[in-house]
């Protein structure tokens, strides 16, 4: 079956410019995360949504990012004004809670490159 | 709170030696234990997890780890590891949260 895809692989972006990253995840998963990866740092908590329940947004570095997520599937993660240092792997990651799994699928990631 | 301590940036093996990567976590509690791997360009995938029971869990790929509670560690282990386990490799925690904590990951080169 399809796993969770993200949209763009690769992201390239002048500094002070808007950007959106998209996450579809595995359908039936009602769990959603979005993880900042920077080089040698790990995974970075941002944001997490479960069905319709308030996000959970304890992790987002900034004002400047933001998230939502459309009808419990697909999300969107905004980020203004971009800086340099928000340059990294974002990776969205997805998982059906109360199944006692608490296994997380996560997408290949988007690269985003501030210039 | 919890936390996750991965010592080993990097770690380099001969093709077909055996393989230990540490992980020490931090939790009040009988924790959730993770380990995922990461392949160049690719998310990442789980490998095995401990919950409770036997200590000793077996995953995917020949992996295993082993939870020790007086310790506070679960190291992955691999007996004879191959080209395509150079990847990155992450062991996650939560206490029952779904939102674990990831540490900052140990890089496995493999050498011919």
């Amino acid at each position: 079956g399809a796993g969770v895809s993200q949209s763009p692989s690769n992201k390239v972006t002048e500094k002070g410019k808007d950007v959106e990253l998209r996450c579809d995840p595995i359908s039936g998963h009602t769990a959603l995360y979005w993880y900042r990866q920077s080089l040698g740092q790990g995974l970075e908590f941002l944001i997490y949504f479960q069905g319709n329940s308030a996000p959970d947004k304890s992790g987002l570095p900034s004002d400047r990012f933001s998230a939502e997520r459309t009808g419990g599937s697909v999300s969107t993660l905004t980020i203004q004004r971009t800086q340099q240092e928000d340059s990294a792997v974002y990776l969205c990651a997805t998982m059906t809670p109360g199944t006692g799994s608490y296994e997380q699928y996560f997408g290949p990631g988007t690269r985003l490159t501030v210039t | 709170a919890q936390s996750v301590t991965q010592p080993d940036i990097h770690i380099t093996v001969s093709e077909g030696a055996s393989l230990e990567l540490r992980c020490n976590y931090s939790y009040g509690a009988t924790p959730y234990l993770f380990w995922y791997v990461q392949s160049p360009g690719q998310g990442l995938q789980l490998l095995l997890k401990y919950f409770s029971g036997d200590t000793l869990v077996q995953g995917i790929k020949g992996f295993e780890a082993e939870f020790k509670r007086s310790q506070s560690s679960f190291n992955l282990r691999k007996p004879s590891v191959h080209w395509s386990d150079a990847a990155e490799y992450f062991c996650a925690v939560t206490g029952g949260s779904y939102i674990p904590t990831f540490g900052r990951g140990t890089s496995l080169i493999v050498h011919p």
